[in-house]
């Protein structure tokens, strides 16, 4: 299973400035989960979305916050950049009658923050 | 901190060689999953194993998974450059998706 997108592929920010990410995921699949990989590193599990209701929380501080639509589109959002929030920012998606835990990942938006 | 240990976290080997890699946890998982991810791509699901003990083979990959649903490897047979990448291992727990995931093996395999 295929057709995860992410948009945009690269992104340049300012410490203090605000930033939207955005992935649009196959029809049905109406679970959403994003995940911050830091270079060199496994992804970490940020949040995950459910019918559009936040489902589930890593240790994230809340200037990390999030949508889904429903049309399986979602968006993640970050206020007040840090330097450390560069990263690769991937999400997953989901659907019933998948394996438990099983998801496919987006090619991700590389963030860099000076 | 993580949850999952990947070892070894580099492996160069020469193109035809056998390889293992590790995923140990102290937490039960009641999912595993392994990726493998190429440089500014998101990682690919090669795998998921759901019931301790479980092996499966995807060509020259064994997976298998713990009887205690605690760890797993990745067994890769006669090794070829196009293996290269960075092979990630996720656990799942509870209902939800939510992964764990380990730091990551890099593989590089050498014509």
């Amino acid at each position: 299973e295929t057709g995860v997108t992410q948009s945009p592929t690269h992104l340049i920010k300012t410490r203090g400035q605000q930033v939207t990410l955005r992935c649009s995921s196959q029809s049905g699949h109406n679970t959403v989960s994003w995940y911050q990989q830091a270079l060199g590193q496994g992804p970490q599990f940020i949040f995950q979305y459910y019918r559009e209701e936040e489902n589930g929380r890593g240790n994230f501080p809340p200037r990390f916050s999030g949508l889904q639509f429903p049309n399986y589109s979602s968006e993640l959002n970050v206020n007040a950049l840090e330097l450390d929030d560069s990263a690769l920012y991937l999400c997953a998606s989901s659907r019933p009658g998948l394996a438990p835990g099983e998801q496919y990942f987006g090619p991700g938006t590389r963030l860099t923050v000076t | 901190t993580q949850l999952l240990e990947q070892s070894p976290q580099f492996l160069s080997i020469q193109e035809g060689e056998n390889l293992t890699v590790y995923c140990n946890s102290s937490s039960v998982f009641s999912s595993l999953q392994w990726y493998r991810q190429e440089p500014g791509e998101g990682p690919v699901l090669l795998v998921t194993v759901v019931t301790g003990g479980e092996v499966k083979k995807l060509k020259r990959l064994t997976f298998q998974f713990g009887d205690a649903r605690k760890d797993s490897s990745l067994h890769i047979t006669a090794a070829q450059p196009g293996d290269t990448g960075l092979y990630l291992c996720a656990g799942g727990r509870g209902a939800g998706n939510m992964l764990t995931f380990g730091g990551g093996t890099r593989l590089m395999v050498k014509p």
